[in-house]
C-alpha cells in the first residue's frame, strides 16, 4: 500500500467549473506536503506547497488536515490548460518524498 | 539556468542487456533522487543521495539495480541484466538545501524487449 493515496479519476469537468481533489496519507510522521502537476509525457513540476493554515495561489487552493490525514486541492474557474495529472506528495524526513499515483483531470470546452 | 539533465531520453534494449542511465543535477543542489514511473505503480522512489552519499536505497527493486554518485554533478542508475518488467520512465530529480521544491529531469524512457 502506498503511503499516499489518490483517486486516479479521471475527472472530466467543463471549462469554468470548480473541481476538488483529495489525497490521504498513512504516515502520521509526514511533515511536508506538496501538489505537483504532470502533463502527458512530461516530468512532474511543483504546483504548490501545502500548509496547515491553507494556502491559495490564484485559482488554486490547497488545504492540509492533519487530524484526518488528508490534503486537498481546489481548482476554481478551471481552464483547458489545467488538464493534467495532479500528484500529491508527502515527506516525512525532508527528503523522502512519497508521491501518490496521481489524479487525472480533463477540462473540456 | 540548466535544469536537471538526463540521458538517454529514450532507450530500447533487449532482455539481458546492461542499461546505464545518467543524470546531472542542478548545480548547488545537494540531494539527488532516482524515481521510476509506470502506469500501474505510479512514481516510485528508488534511491536518494545527500551530498553524494546514498541515504536510502530501500526502493531499489533488486540486486540488478545499482546507483552511484561519484561527485556532486553526476549520478548513474544501472540495470544489469535488464528485464521486460523494468520498462518504465526513470526520472532523476534534485533539491536544494533551502527549498522544498524537487526539480525533475525530462526522464529516460526505457523499453526492454
Amino acid at each position: 500500500r502506498k503511503e499516499v493515496e489518490q483517486d486516479p479519476g479521471p475527472f472530466n469537468v467543463p471549462e469554468g467549473a470548480t473541481v476538488a481533489f483529495n489525497c490521504t496519507y498513512s504516515n502520521s510522521a509526514s511533515q511536508s506536503f506538496f501538489w505537483y502537476r504532470q502533463d502527458c509525457r512530461k516530468e512532474p513540476k511543483l504546483l504548490m506547497s501545502v500548509y496547515s493554515s491553507g494556502n491559495e495561489d490564484g485559482r488554486f487552493t490547497a488545504q492540509l488536515n492533519r487530524a484526518s490525514q488528508y490534503i486537498s486541492l481546489l481548482i476554481r474557474d478551471s481552464k483547458l490548460s489545467d488538464s493534467a495529472t495532479y500528484l500529491c506528495v508527502g515527506s516525512n524526513s525532508g527528503y523522502a518524498l512519497n508521491f501518490g499515483k496521481g489524479t487525472s483531470l480533463l477540462v473540456t470546452p | 539556468d540548466a535544469g536537471v539533465i538526463q540521458s538517454p531520453r529514450h532507450e530500447v534494449t533487449e532482455m539481458g542487456q546492461e542499461v546505464t542511465l545518467r543524470c546531472k543535477p542542478i548545480s548547488g543542489h545537494n540531494s539527488l533522487f532516482w524515481y521510476r514511473q509506470t502506469m500501474m505503480r505510479g512514481l516510485e522512489l528508488l534511491i536518494y543521495f545527500n551530498n553524494n552519499v546514498p541515504i536510502d536505497d530501500s526502493g531499489m527493486p533488486e540486486d540488478r539495480f545499482s546507483a552511484k554518485m561519484p561527485n556532486a554533478s553526476f549520478s548513474t542508475l544501472k540495470i544489469q541484466p535488464s528485464e521486460p518488467r523494468d520498462s518504465a520512465v526513470y526520472f532523476c530529480a534534485s533539491i536544494g538545501a533551502n527549498t522544498g521544491e524537487l526539480f525533475f529531469g525530462e526522464g529516460s524512457r526505457l523499453t526492454v524487449l
